[in-house]
């Protein structure tokens, strides 16, 4: 039961143009959501989070949007650079406890090509 | 200030051994979180530890273990190793828990023949 799901599994996008990954939740109860960046034989890198109570956070060329009603996330880069060349994951996370349990996407590999 | 660190980087096992990794969290950050990562089922929690309490787990067997101590450290212990549990291990550190950023060290690449 794949509880957040990442249906693009890859995407390219020309330097300078804006990158978008999704990301889709079936759990109500997930209210705190994480975008991940990772390099192969890596850990993930923390680029940037939103709880529910927000419906954008943004960070520098990060923009995050959550749509709570369709259970959707998205990440915006703008504007993309050969270094976001990566897979991109996203996380979700249940706030009614007081343990961190991330529940990953299969993740999206972005090229951003010159 | 020094980031998550996870040793060793990489080892290769027999089936049927037993591995222990070790995690040493960012300062100041008292919950550390197991994470596996395999090909087929991607990144899966593992269990997550708060002031040496296990305050959470996932779904795994009783294989899988795991302990905290005192200056937040943690170590992950793997008995009766199979082949399927080939994959890299990540650890994660956050303040304090569910609610804050975790950041990841670089994994142990575990391979088992």
């Amino acid at each position: 039961d794949q509880q957040v799901k990442q249906n693009s599994p890859s995407l390219s996008v020309q330097e300078g143009r804006i990158s978008i990954l999704n990301c889709d939740y079936t759990n109500s109860m997930f209210d705190y959501f994480l975008w991940y960046k990772k390099y192969p034989a890596e850990g993930p890198t923390f680029l940037i989070s939103i709880s529910s109570i927000k419906d954008k956070n943004e960070d520098g060329r990060f923009t995050v949007f959550l749509n709570k009603s369709a259970k959707h996330l998205s990440l915006h880069i703008v504007p993309s650079q050969p270094g976001d060349s990566a897979v991109y994951f996203c996380a979700a996370d249940d706030l009614t406890g007081t343990a961190s349990k991330l529940t990953f996407g299969t993740g999206t590999r972005l090229q951003v090509t010159l | 200030k020094a980031g998550v660190t996870q040793t060793p980087r990489y080892l290769i096992k027999t089936r049927g051994q037993q591995v222990t990794l070790s995690c040493s969290p960012i300062s100041g950050h008292r919950s550390v979180s197991w994470y596996q990562q395999t090909p087929g089922q991607g990144l899966q929690f593992l269990f997550e530890y708060f002031s040496e309490t296990q305050r959470n787990k996932g779904n795994f067997p009783g294989r899988f273990s795991g302990r905290q101590f005192s200056n937040s450290r943690s170590e992950m212990n793997v008995s009766t190793l199979e082949l399927g549990d080939s994959a890299l291990y990540l650890c994660a550190s956050n303040y304090q828990g569910v609610g804050t950023e975790a950041f990841f060290g670089q994994g142990t690449r575990l391979t088992v023949v």
